[in-house]
């Protein structure tokens, strides 16, 4: 079974600081997906970032980068810029590709954003 | 366009008693999830629908949970009887299904469900 692991459970970051949250994963397939969801408190979940493991070239989304090392299965996210209204959960996803695949979250690091 | 609306948005109930959630995805999503989310904790996928097909249960514990999507739209995930280890958000999402995008989920807002 497929497993993902977030060792921070709490970030902090002053305003306009860059900040990288970290991922590994546990998968013995070859083609998967990654995310990287963001819960703001009371409020919906948001896709920020995916990226397809067969695609060596790392995920952008304006401040948000991720930092994929496929071999050492780790999947990072740096956030640029750090701006008041990204303080939030923050969840990696992990999901196989190939037909109808179950999607497996890591327990979230809470970011928090210093004015 | 519409996101995900899921129903009530807060509910207390007893243990042993019985309760449902609503989920209305995205208009045109093939594809619904039922996430069961423990504070502290990330969602973990309860069921999973294709249209209104089972892809996924392996999760739900189905001696006292279940979940319909009749006419692959809108679907309701019942407890009965509910447990005081059962108190969690209950999140949907919905995705495409069908194209490149297909797996990018949209979640509602959730149902936060209290047993005492």
């Amino acid at each position: 079974a497929q497993t993902v692991t977030q060792s921070q459970p709490e970030m902090s970051v002053q305003e306009a600081e860059t900040v990288t949250l970290s991922c590994t994963y546990d998968t013995s397939e070859s083609d998967y997906y990654l995310f990287w969801y963001k819960q703001p408190p009371s409020r919906q979940m948001i896709l920020v970032i995916r990226q397809e493991a067969y695609k060596q070239q790392n995920a952008t989304e304006n401040r948000f980068s991720v930092n994929f090392q496929k071999a050492a299965k780790s999947f990072s996210l740096k956030i640029s810029d750090s701006q008041l209204g990204d303080a939030a959960m923050y969840f990696c996803a992990y999901e196989g590709a190939g037909g109808y695949q179950k999607v497996t979250f890591g327990i979230g690091t809470k970011l928090q954003v210093i004015p | 366009e519409a996101g995900v609306a899921q129903s009530p948005r807060y509910k207390i109930i007893e243990k042993r008693q019985s309760v449902a959630f609503w989920c209305n995805p995205i208009s045109g999503h093939a594809t619904l999830y039922w996430y069961q989310q423990i504070l502290g904790q990330g969602p973990k996928l309860l069921i999973q629908f294709q249209n209104n097909g089972v892809v996924d249960d392996s999760q739900l514990p189905k001696d006292r949970f279940s979940a319909e999507r009749l006419k692959g739209v809108d679907s309701t995930l019942k407890i009965q009887p509910a447990k005081l280890e059962d108190s969690a958000v209950y999140l949907c999402a919905s995705s495409l299904g069908e194209t490149e995008a297909k797996n990018i989920q949209y979640f509602g807002a959730g149902t936060r469900l209290s047993v005492l």
